[in-house]
């Protein structure tokens, strides 16, 4: 399997801007998690789906997020407007099971978006 | 307020030494404990995942142990290599277990 797919690995983008960023679990996986990594905050859930349904989003920062899962394979998470603060490594992972569960969660290389 | 707090924040030791790092949480109710290693540019990778019936648990040159009482667990790596250079991140679900309460990582440098 190739592991978790993102693309793009890398965005750049001005202030107001609609960004889409976008992942592939690895197949089989039933869970599929987005990560926001910054140096001030560290890495932070933002929401996770679990058989394509959205599970818990507290962790979407603003309205200006937002995140779907139209199937098993792809998701994608929104961002509009976007904002220099919104300037991160953004990370997904897909894991077979919830995230109660100690299954292993698998990274993906993540997209490293830079806001202008 | 759960929190998973980790030290050192970094460390640099020579290539073949041995090195332990630390995390201690406090979340409620405890689920399980986490080890992720993450290369410059790269995913965290999983090392070791601990519930609360697991002392110690092996990954290679990897152990992780968990102490539930005082709510500590550490890492140790045995006879360090240069590709174990990397940050070192702690794990620890709370509350329904959908909240994931993440260290802030220990920086590892390993240097020949």
């Amino acid at each position: 399997d190739a592991g978790v797919i993102q693309s793009p690995r890398h965005e750049v983008t001005e202030m107001g801007q609609e960004v889409t960023l976008r992942c592939k679990p690895i197949s089989g996986h039933n869970s599929l998690f987005w990560y926001r990594q910054t140096m001030m905050r560290g890495l932070e859930l933002l929401i996770y789906f679990n058989n394509n349904v959205p599970i818990d989003d507290s962790g979407m920062p603003e309205d200006r997020f937002s995140a779907k899962m139209p199937n098993a394979s792809f998701s994608t998470l929104k961002i509009q407007p976007s904002e220099p603060r919104d300037s991160a490594v953004y990370f997904c992972a897909s894991s077979l099971r919830l995230a109660e569960s100690t299954d292993t969660q698998y990274f993906g290389p993540g997209t490293r978006l830079t806001v202008l | 307020k759960n929190q998973v707090e980790q030290s050192p924040q970094s460390l640099i030791i020579l290539e073949g030494k041995n090195c332990t790092l630390q995390c201690n949480y406090t979340v409620s109710p405890f689920s399980n404990l986490r080890w992720y290693k993450q290369d410059t540019g790269r995913g965290p990778v999983s090392l070791t995942i601990m519930t609360f019936s697991e002392n110690t648990k092996s990954n290679g040159r990897y152990t992780a142990t968990l102490d539930a009482d005082t709510k500590q667990s550490s890492l140790h790596i045995t006879a360090s290599q240069l590709s174990d250079s990397a940050s070192y991140i702690c794990v620890a679900p709370s509350g329904s277990a959908r909240q994931l309460t993440f260290g802030s990582g220990t920086q590892l440098t390993v240097l020949p």
